[in-house]
């Protein structure tokens, strides 16, 4: 079955500290992955997304992500976390030749002044 | 570029009340148009996607309807409203000839029912 896991429902790290948000998939096919941002509230933003090619992509607002196929894992990534980096975080897999994503049920992230 | 609106932001309705939200993306044409349900503490439900005018999918059987009227409208309707139908409702788009299907999404509607 196709899946998504986030394992971490909540996340607490202090400001400046690194950040790594899990994410594990079952994909019968090549997967093309990616995560997202959501502001309480707000939409959806895409930070970054893998679909072939160096297995270690950037994103926008200095995140980074890696992708493990021995793994099935795509784990966000980021050096000095911000206060303004709080929010929830998903992360989806999705197919050639399909419309449709699979989305984990997210991690919120709380920072700590 | 392309930017997706979603409104109302926020509507309140009692149960038993139809139910109209509506999406619309401009700078493109011909996307793929999808509608998603987050409940509280969930992840992202798809409820429909569409590929073209008048093609519609359903995902989840339920108390909702989808409608595409024009090429980049989408519309999500009820007859009758149920405490369940309470959520965060986000419309989202991809290029219909992406190879990658990235959505983009609109700013959401956040609906009570009472």
């Amino acid at each position: 079955a196709q899946s998504v896991t986030q394992p971490d429902i909540h996340i607490t790290v202090s400001e400046g500290a690194s950040l790594e948000l899990r994410c594990n998939y079952s994909y019968g096919a090549t997967p093309y992955l990616f995560w997202y941002v959501q502001s309480p509230g707000q939409g959806l933003q895409l930070l970054l997304k893998y679909f072939s090619g160096d297995t270690l992509v950037q994103g926008i607002k200095g995140f980074e992500a890696e992708f493990k196929r021995s793994q099935s894992s795509f784990n966000l990534r980021k050096p000095s976390v911000h206060w303004s980096d709080a929010a929830e975080y998903f992360c989806a897999v999705g197919g050639s030749g399909t419309y449709k994503y699979i989305f984990g049920t997210g991690t919120r992230l709380k920072v700590l002044a | 570029s392309q930017t997706i609106h979603q409104w109302p932001a926020t509507l309140v309705q009692p149960v038993g009340s139809p139910l109209s939200l509506e999406c619309t993306v401009e700078g493109t044409s011909n996307p793929n148009l999808y509608w998603y349900r987050q409940a509280a503490g969930r992840g992202l439900q798809l409820l429909f996607y569409s590929v073209g005018i008048g093609q519609i999918s359903s995902e989840v059987p339920q108390n909702l309807s989808a409608s595409r009227p024009q090429d980049r409208q989408f519309i999500l309707s009820s007859k009758k409203l149920l405490l369940s139908d309470s959520g965060f409702y986000l419309c989202a788009w991809s290029a219909h000839r992406g190879q990658y299907g990235e959505q983009f999404f609109g700013p959401g509607t956040r609906l009570t029912v009472l």
